[in-house]
């Protein structure tokens, strides 16, 4: 079993839409959690670090819910320039991210 | 200093040869890390320094391949008699303490293919 997954999408949604997609992890260790975004062939940038109580980062949203081990992103009225894989990380010992699959979205005009 | 660097960004080779990949990380950066990644799965760790020490190295990493980070600034990743499951996308990572909140920053990463 991997240690992060992901809904691999994709998910298609309007401009102007609200998408939100889980990813579950198995580590319960697990102690910093991340979201990174991948454009086809480049790589993973850094989105967003999830914290416990919540956070927000413009129309991005993240959450954690440490008890069923899942994190969550919500990006509110979609762009065009949204469209991307949405990489879920947990941070699980002293070095180690392990990241998940990718949830896939595509934002159309 | 503009963020990690990897060369070559591309590299063809065939089944059998030595490939030799570099990594510049973020000069303040003490951690370095090696993952892969191949089509449609996120990226797979490979190996880890923490300055010029190596401390650790997923099962991933064959003994053809080996990892080096001589002064604790760049880094090599030589893979010797190449095969085709070796095509992929290498990527370098640096960072900070990750215990403390703080991400990878990824270079651009060296796509492998392997004829």
């Amino acid at each position: 079993r991997k240690e992060v997954e992901q809904d691999p999408g994709p998910f298609n949604v309007p401009e102007g839409a609200t998408v939100a997609f889980n990813c579950t992890y198995s580590n319960s260790a697990s102690q910093s959690f991340f979201w990174y975004r991948q454009d086809c062939r480049k790589e993973p940038k850094l989105l967003m670090s999830v914290y416990s109580s919540g956070n927000e980062d413009g129309r991005f949203t993240a959450q954690l819910n440490r008890a069923s081990q899942y994190i969550s992103l919500l990006i509110r009225d979609s762009k065009l320039s949204d469209s991307a894989t949405y990489l879920c990380v947990a941070h699980s010992n002293d070095y180690k991210l392990s990241f998940g699959a990718g949830t896939t979205v595509t934002v159309r005009a | 200093d503009t963020g990690v660097s990897q060369n070559p960004r591309h590299k063809i080779t065939k089944r059998g040869q030595n490939v030799t990949f570099r990594c510049d990380p973020i000069s303040e950066h003490n951690r370095l890390y090696w993952y892969r990644q191949t089509l449609g799965q996120g990226p797979e760790f490979l190996t880890y320094f923490q300055n010029e020490a190596q401390l650790e190295k997923s099962r991933l990493l064959s003994d053809r391949f080996s990892a080096e980070r001589p002064k604790g600034s760049f880094s090599t990743l030589e893979i010797q008699r190449t095969e085709q499951g070796d095509s992929a996308m290498y990527l370098c990572a640096s960072s900070l303490d990750p215990r403390r909140g703080y991400g990878y920053t990824f270079g651009s990463g060296t796509r492998l293919t392997v004829v």
